[in-house]
């Protein structure tokens, strides 16, 4: 089985800009999470989707939002970009919500200058 | 609130053992252990359910003590391919909240 892709790998944005980014769970996969990773706060939980809704969030500002497609591909977009919003995201898809293993893609690196 | 790891980092020579512990406030039904390599995305290790038993994975075992909400993962005989930044996840409502991570650096 394909592992989880995420597009793109690398992105620059500036300030005030806005960013969609998109991760394709593997096949079968009905749930994806999103997380930030940052050199200080480490993992972050953003939000989880599982057949086309949103189960969970994480304490995010609401310039953080995304969505799930009926084939559970997902995109997260970030509105009024700032400079804090530089991280790695990552998406992980599991086989349902809840306590299940989660498969990391290799992330989206977004720089905000 | 996250779940916290000790130590922050760990370095090791080849062949010796680690143990890296994740302590939650809140009680524990599960936890999931995770490596990230440098540059890459976070691997499942393992995960350890409320009531089950000690799992082992090669020569990475963990334990779960429900009573202390901690579980440790156990690091046997290192090798360099140890190296990375191990996260503990614990489940709080129906997602997983990782743990301040520990970086091991194995050297030969």
């Amino acid at each position: 089985k394909a592992g989880v892709t995420q597009t793109p790998r690398y992105l620059i944005k500036t300030r005030g800009q806005q960013v969609t980014l998109s991760c394709s769970p593997i096949s079968g996969h009905r749930s994806v999470s999103w997380y930030q990773q940052t050199p200080g706060q480490g993992l972050q939980f953003l939000f989880e989707y599982f057949s086309e809704t949103q189960r969970n969030k994480g304490n995010f500002p609401g310039r953080f939002s995304g969505r799930q497609f009926s084939n559970s591909r997902s995109e997260m977009n970030v509105s009024t970009l700032e400079l804090g919003d530089s991280a790695l995201y990552l998406c992980a898809s599991s086989s349902s919500a809840g306590d299940e293993t989660q498969y990391f893609g290799p992330g989206t690196r977004l720089l905000v200058l | 609130q996250q779940p916290v790891q000790s130590p922050q980092a760990v370095i090791l020579r080849e062949g010796e053992d680690a143990v890296i512990n994740c302590s939650s406030s809140k009680a524990l039904y599960s936890v999931h252990w995770y490596r990230q390599k440098h540059g890459e995305a976070p691997v499942f290790l393992m995960i350890l359910l409320k009531g089950g038993e000690q799992k082992g994975h090669d020569k990475i075992s963990a334990s779960f003590n429900e009573k202390k909400q901690q579980s440790s993962l156990y690091l046997t005989a290192s090798q360099l391919s140890y190296s990375g930044t191990y996260f503990c996840g614990t489940e709080r409502r129906d997602r997983l909240i990782f743990g301040t991570g520990t970086r091991l650096q194995v050297f030969p």
